[in-house]
């Protein structure tokens, strides 16, 4: 089956540095998302990605869509302490009737104030 | 303007015993997709309902099961509880065609604890 190898597991960081986390796919995918997820919250969509070599931006978050359709990297700029939480991608293989979104493990980013 | 809404927050069940968690989907949304989260781990995807039925379905056991009702609220069943159920679980909402593109919104989830 499809597995997300996201990585760095955990990142600890001082504010106002920038930050960078990828994943990558054993297989392909028509759609990238990034999730953050707060403590007791359900994740939270960041960015959507649809079309391979997209680069998106919301604020100070920057996705991009990998050329082979099996990656995505989401870079944070001047982290800030509320960016703190767990940050997911997802992808999802819209072809077909396939609508499930297959999650990676999460990266874990703590910023020091 | 409501997002999704889950209950029961927290329970505990012991090994055996069944299980029923709700959801209600954001305004408007007409589409339910139900994910367990198990303690370090992503969401894995357990089923999706629209139309009331079962759209698609992921690599769980039929001990697991869903509803979908006709204002669109959402039942999960779980029977025979094992200690390995014991995670959050989350509901999240979509319109489509918006369903298609993976833009869910998520509730902040049920946990469920299993002695």
């Amino acid at each position: 089956g499809q597995q997300l190898n996201q990585s760095p597991q955990s990142m600890f960081i001082q504010e106002g540095e920038d930050v960078s986390m990828n994943c990558t796919s054993s297989s392909i995918f028509n759609t990238w998302l990034w999730y953050k997820q707060e403590p007791g919250e359900g994740p939270v969509l960041l960015i959507a990605l649809y079309k391979a070599g997209e680069l998106t931006s919301n604020g100070r978050l920057t996705a991009q869509f990998g050329i082979t359709r099996k990656d995505s990297f989401l870079n944070i700029s001047a982290s800030i302490p509320s960016d703190v939480g767990i940050y997911f991608c997802a992808g999802q293989d819209s072809g077909g009737s396939n609508y499930k979104l297959t999650f990676g493990k999460g990266t874990l980013l703590t910023v020091n104030p | 303007d409501a997002g999704v809404t889950q209950s029961p927050t927290h329970l505990i069940k012991t090994r055996g015993q069944q299980v029923t968690l709700r959801c209600s989907p954001k305004s408007g949304h007409d589409t339910v997709s139900w994910y367990q989260q198990a303690l370090g781990q992503g969401p894995q995807f357990i089923f999706q309902y629209y139309e009331e039925e079962e759209r698609q379905r992921g690599n769980f056991p039929d001990r697991f099961s869903g509803h979908q009702f006709p204002n669109y609220s959402s039942e999960l069943n779980v029977n025979a509880l094992l200690l390995g159920d014991s995670a959050l679980y989350l509901c999240a909402s979509s319109l489509l065609p918006d369903g298609n593109t993976g833009e869910l919104f998520f509730g902040e989830g049920s946990r469920l604890t299993v002695l």
